[in-house]
């Protein structure tokens, strides 16, 4: 089945730096673009980065472009999530997700991680 | 990229039906018939309820139903049950390579 497992989230200073991973498994990873999509604290869910199947393409929300870098290793099945010069706006939950997209459709996401939280405070 | 707009919440009876708007504009929900729904409870993942506007995954209950109207799309669900209670997000495509959410419905089952 497939599993997206999150990790290395905690507690960082503002303007420090910290490296998400996401782990996955039952399925062809190198088959398939991945997001990571961020929730804050009682808020809702937020879009933050994608990249595609094969790692040659990222795109950024503007709220993090040129902070985060999203990249991938697919000989380890694992998608990660560099982030510089942290802010405290981006403490939330950060979850990994697939999407699917199609010739006649998709641009959805049908399997997501459980997340991890970052916290970004001194 | 601005978030899609919906209700902060919405409430229903058991057995009623409840409808949840999702406001874009042109440049996402209008211009892209890539709406999804997501159900979230809380301190859960996401799970996709609806894709491409109306389309149900398998496993999903054809209780819950999705249409679009120009710029605003919407999540029906349709006998309601205790465990639909939960938060919903829309999403769209918004061109470009990039995605946007709504802000999020807390549906409050009675």
């Amino acid at each position: 089945q497939v599993q997206l497992v999150e990790s290395g989230g905690g507690v960082v200073q503002p303007g420090r730096s910290l490296r998400l991973s996401c782990a996955a498994s039952g399925f062809t990873f190198s088959s398939y673009a991945m997001h990571w999509v961020r929730q804050a604290p009682g808020e809702g869910l937020e879009w933050v980065a994608v990249i595609s199947y094969d790692g040659s393409k990222e795109f950024y929300a503007d709220s993090v472009r040129g902070r985060f870098a999203i990249s991938r290793d697919n000989s380890k099945n694992t998608l990660y999530l560099q982030m510089n010069s942290l802010r405290a706006e981006d403490t939330a939950v950060y979850f990994c997700t697939r999407e699917i997209t199609y010739r006649s459709g998709g641009y959805y996401f049908d399997y997501w991680g459980q997340g991890t939280l970052v916290t970004v405070s001194s | 990229q601005s978030a899609l707009t919906q209700p902060r919440s919405v409430s229903g009876s058991p057995g009623q039906s409840v409808t949840i708007s999702c406001t874009g504009t042109s440049s996402d929900v209008a211009n892209y018939n890539y709406v999804s729904w997501y159900q979230q409870h809380p301190g859960k993942a996401p799970k996709l309820m609806i894709y491409d506007v109306s389309k149900r995954p398998s496993g999903v209950p054809d209780r819950f139903s999705g249409s679009k109207s120009g710029n605003t799309a919407s999540l029906t669900i349709s006998g309601l049950q205790a465990e639909d209670e939960a938060d919903y997000y829309c999403c769209s495509y918004a061109g470009s390579n990039t995605w946007v959410f709504g802000g999020g419905t807390k549906l409050t089952v009675l």
